[in-house]
Order: structure tokens, then C-alpha cells, then sequence
């Protein structure tokens, strides 16, 4: 069965300081993978997504994310941290022909200035 | 003018009473779902529509009853509410279907409180 784990419940940065979010999935083939970001009182927006070909993708808002199968892992980074960015981040997990995403439990971001 | 929409965004309600969120989407997609947020954020799909069709049911209890009149509308009614019925449901849509690469689209989300 699909699953995807983000081990880090709750992150403090400090405003410019870069950041990597951890997401390993579980899934048999190769999996559609997906950050998703929440802010307070808001649903999810988009991040960036992985489907195949490169294995480092962009994404909005200056962050970027890399496959590596290896080690089932789709971390998400961004070099220089903005207050704006503090939310909640999800790692979402799908497959070719079903509509299901799996989501991980989040890791809630902290900036300080 | 947003593009997933849901009503109401509070609901505040006692134990046992039926209630309604609506959801309509103006992007023209044809896959509609609706996901339940707990309180530890954690978020669980609970149906799919493509269309008007029942894609996915994830072993919802069946007081939740899913309605969609046209592919730009789906509805949830949930029956005899229960403390644990308590969570943020979100609404989303897609044009594609999440897991065969279409981008989900998240309404703001429909806070319900059972008293």
C-alpha cells in the first residue's frame, strides 16, 4: 500500500536561512509525487510536482524538490526563506490510473525574523 | 472570483442533526473530491466524481452522502452527526485526476464543529 512519511512534525527556521523539508513515500512502481502548501485558514496550493524525466523539479515561490528513488525520498528546499513562507507543507502520493492522493501529516514551518 | 468555492465556511452544530456543505468549481474540471482534515491536520480523501460518477468511496461511513447535479457541484450531506464527524472538509477538483497527474484545485476548506 501507498504511505508517505514526513518525519519532522514542526521545523523553526530563521528568515534567510535555506530549508529542506523530508518526505519518503512507500509505492511499488515509480509514484506521481506532489508538496502541497497551507497557510493559516486556507486550503492547499500547489508547490511542485514529479512525474518523470528530471528528477530535480521547480517549483513556485522559489522552491524546488528532488527524486531520488534510491532512497524513496522527495525532499523539499529552498535556499533562502521568506516569513511569507511559514505554513503548513504536505508531500502528497499518486499513481498512474487512480484519482487517490495519499498525503503525509505535514510538517508545519516557523519563520523568525 | 475563486475557483473551488464552499459553503458555509463554519458550521456549528449539535450531536445527532443533519447538516450540508456545497462545493462548486469554475475551472471547467471534470473530477470533484472531498477530503476530511482532523485535527492533527492529517488529510484522508473520502470521495471521487468524475463527472457526476462515483470514482472513489473510501469507507465512509454511510451517513456521508455525497451529491453532484452537474460536474461543477459536488455536495456532502452528512446524516446523525457525531463528535468524531468534527474536522475541516475540504472540497477540491481537477482536471485530470490527482493521481494521473492533474493538479488539484483545494477550496478554503468548511470548519464543522459537533457540540
Amino acid at each position: 500500500a501507498q504511505s508517505v512519511t514526513q518525519p519532522d512534525i514542526h521545523i523553526t527556521v530563521s528568515e534567510g536561512a535555506s530549508l529542506e523539508l523530508r518526505c519518503n513515500y512507500s509505492y511499488g512502481a515509480t509514484p506521481y509525487l506532489f508538496w502541497y502548501v497551507q497557510s493559516p485558514g486556507q486550503g492547499l496550493q500547489l508547490l511542485l510536482k514529479y512525474f518523470s524525466g528530471d528528477t530535480l523539479v521547480q517549483g513556485i515561490k522559489g522552491f524546488e524538490a528532488e527524486f531520488k528513488r534510491s532512497q524513496s525520498s522527495f525532499n523539499l528546499r529552498k535556499p533562502s526563506v521568506h516569513w511569507s513562507d511559514a505554513a503548513e507543507y504536505f508531500c502528497a502520493v499518486g499513481s498512474r490510473g487512480t484519482d487517490k492522493l495519499i498525503f503525509g501529516t505535514g510538517t508545519r514551518l516557523q519563520v523568525f525574523p | 472570483d475563486t475557483a473551488v468555492s464552499q459553503t458555509p465556511k463554519y458550521l456549528v452544530t449539535q450531536m445527532g442533526n443533519d447538516k450540508s456543505i456545497k462545493c462548486e468549481q469554475n475551472l471547467g474540471h471534470d473530477t470533484m473530491y472531498w477530503y476530511k482534515q482532523d485535527s492533527k491536520k492529517f488529510l484522508k480523501i473520502m470521495f471521487s466524481y468524475n463527472n457526476k460518477e462515483l470514482i472513489i468511496n473510501e469507507t465512509v461511513p454511510n451517513r456521508f452522502s455525497p451529491k453532484s447535479p452537474d460536474k461543477a457541484h459536488l455536495n456532502l450531506h452528512i446524516n446523525s452527526l457525531e463528535l468524531g464527524d468534527s474536522a475541516v472538509y475540504f472540497c477540491a477538483s481537477s482536471q485530470k485526476g490527482g493521481g494521473t497527474g492533474g493538479e488539484l484545485f483545494f477550496g478554503e476548506g468548511s470548519r464543522l464543529t459537533v457540540l
